[in-house]
């Protein structure tokens, strides 16, 4: 059965702490995702991944950074964490080898609070 | 700019009639288009991927067509079931690299 795993459930952390949100798949996907989501303003792309060590920004980079350093890790960062980053946060992997597309398979998600 | 809109935040049925969602996009020429199911506090779980070339699709009870010229799709569940209950999300990808943006949502609720 595939799988996407993220570290946390439930988060809660200090405004202006470093927060890792860690997020692993067995699926040796090509692609991984990391959302944001907000009631009324649904999932919002932050940062997405095709390979190893390559990244693009999403919608809502600001005050994030992410790390791929194997295939099946991708790491969201908030650098100094702030409370408006209070949010479910949701992984996702998708297999994209080629341009072909195919199905997101997503975490169960975190909830960070930020206090 | 590119934007997805799902034609509502909710949307109520009796059980046993169709539900019908719409998913209408601007800016974008995909080559799929997705839909997801997510019940509160979990994550989205695919449910049908449909192609350009395809109009239409079924998997049981659901349905989706694809109309390019009028960049819109629309989600069908047939003998909707209280169990259906639950926000439904069209995907679309904006580049060849598989970037995938979501609409915001339609909320499902069937009642008895």
């Amino acid at each position: 059965d595939v799988k996407v795993t993220q570290s946390s459930r439930y988060l809660v952390k200090r405004t202006g702490e470093k927060v890792f949100l860690e997020c692993v798949q067995d699926m040796d996907h090509e692609n991984m995702f990391w959302y944001r989501q907000d009631p009324g303003l649904g999932l919002r792309l932050i940062y997405f991944s095709y390979d190893v060590k390559m990244k693009e920004k999403g919608d809502i980079p600001e005050g994030y950074s992410v790390s791929r350093e194997k295939k099946e890790r991708f790491s969201l960062i908030l650098e100094s964490a702030s409370t408006n980053q209070t949010s479910m946060y949701l992984c996702a992997s998708s297999l994209g080898a080629g341009g072909i597309s195919a199905e997101a398979f997503f975490g169960q998600g975190t909830r960070l609070t930020v206090v | 700019s590119q934007k997805i809109e799902q034609n509502s935040e909710a949307l109520n049925i009796q059980e046993g009639k169709t539900a019908t969602l719409t998913c209408n996009y601007t800016n974008y020429s995909p080559a799929y288009l997705q839909w997801y199911r997510q019940d509160p506090g979990r994550g989205p779980v695919f449910l049908l991927l449909i192609r350009e070339n395809e109009k239409e699709k079924r998997k049981e009870r659901l349905k989706v067509t694809f109309d390019t010229t009028l960049k819109q799709s629309l989600f069908h569940i047939t003998a909707s079931q209280p169990a259906d209950s639950a926000t439904y999300l069209c995907a679309l990808e904006s580049s060849t690299l598989g970037r995938l943006y979501f609409g915001r949502g339609t909320q499902l609720t069937v009642w008895p």
